[in-house]
């Protein structure tokens, strides 16, 4: 996870947005992932963003920029279950290796 | 369509000894990839088997090692189990044609 960098922990409300951005490493990138993870369970897959701009589904964005190493993930009308981990990831070129970053616990206040 | 196995789901073992962990992939998924997770570190890749192969290592010691069958099964052994080996295994297998990975429950290992 070195090459990747989010905030440890966030906290936000119920209904409201919020945003964790992520910077990683640009040499050798070819591709960001991220994925969401409840304490206790598996990280399943929520975006894998290879060219610049946003990408919407349903609640959830994320934005890539290519050029300054940063992407984001956006949560909208935030519900408790959102409570969760995100971990960004970083897909390398040169071998095909996925790196994750260590990881923001987000978490939703009533 | 089942997801990802791994089994056991918990383990506790002895510093020294070693043990094997088993991850089934999703029929079709010829992709299987392991990690480490701990609160420290984070998830950290492992190795990544296609076809039978080892395609990618991560930094880990000699100590770890795993292997792939014919059915896309793999398994993950550590030897001369440490303390800080104590964490949670995770496997992930995918489609040859893209990046997308789908977890497994995990494997929680404590060494004592």
């Amino acid at each position: 996870g070195q090459n990747i960098d989010q905030p440890t922990e966030m906290t936000a409300t119920e209904g409201a947005i919020v945003q964790i951005n992520c910077t990683y490493q640009t040499s050798g990138f070819n591709g960001l992932f991220w994925y969401q993870q409840h304490a206790g369970e598996a990280p399943t897959f929520l975006s894998y963003n290879v060219l610049d701009g946003l990408e919407e589904k349903g609640r959830f964005s994320s934005f890539l920029s290519r050029s300054k190493g940063y992407s984001y993930l956006l949560l909208k009308e935030l519900q408790m279950k959102d409570s969760a981990s995100y971990l960004c990831a970083e897909l390398m070129n040169r071998d095909d290796k996925i790196i994750f970053g260590k990881g923001t616990r987000l978490h939703i206040l009533p | 369509k089942a997801g990802v196995t791994q089994t056991p789901r918990y383990l506790i073992k002895t510093r020294g000894q070693q043990v094997t962990l088993s991850c089934s992939p999703i029929s079709g998924h010829r992709s299987v990839s392991w990690y480490q997770q701990t609160p420290g570190q984070g998830l950290q890749f492992l190795f990544e088997y296609f076809s039978e192969t080892q395609r990618n290592k991560g930094n880990f010691p000699g100590r770890f090692s795993g292997r792939q069958f014919s059915n896309s099964r793999s398994e993950m052994n550590v030897s001369t189990l440490e303390l800080g080996d104590s964490a949670l295994y995770l496997c992930a297998s995918r489609l040859a044609t893209n990046y997308e990975q789908y977890f497994g429950p995990g494997t929680r290992l404590t060494v004592t």
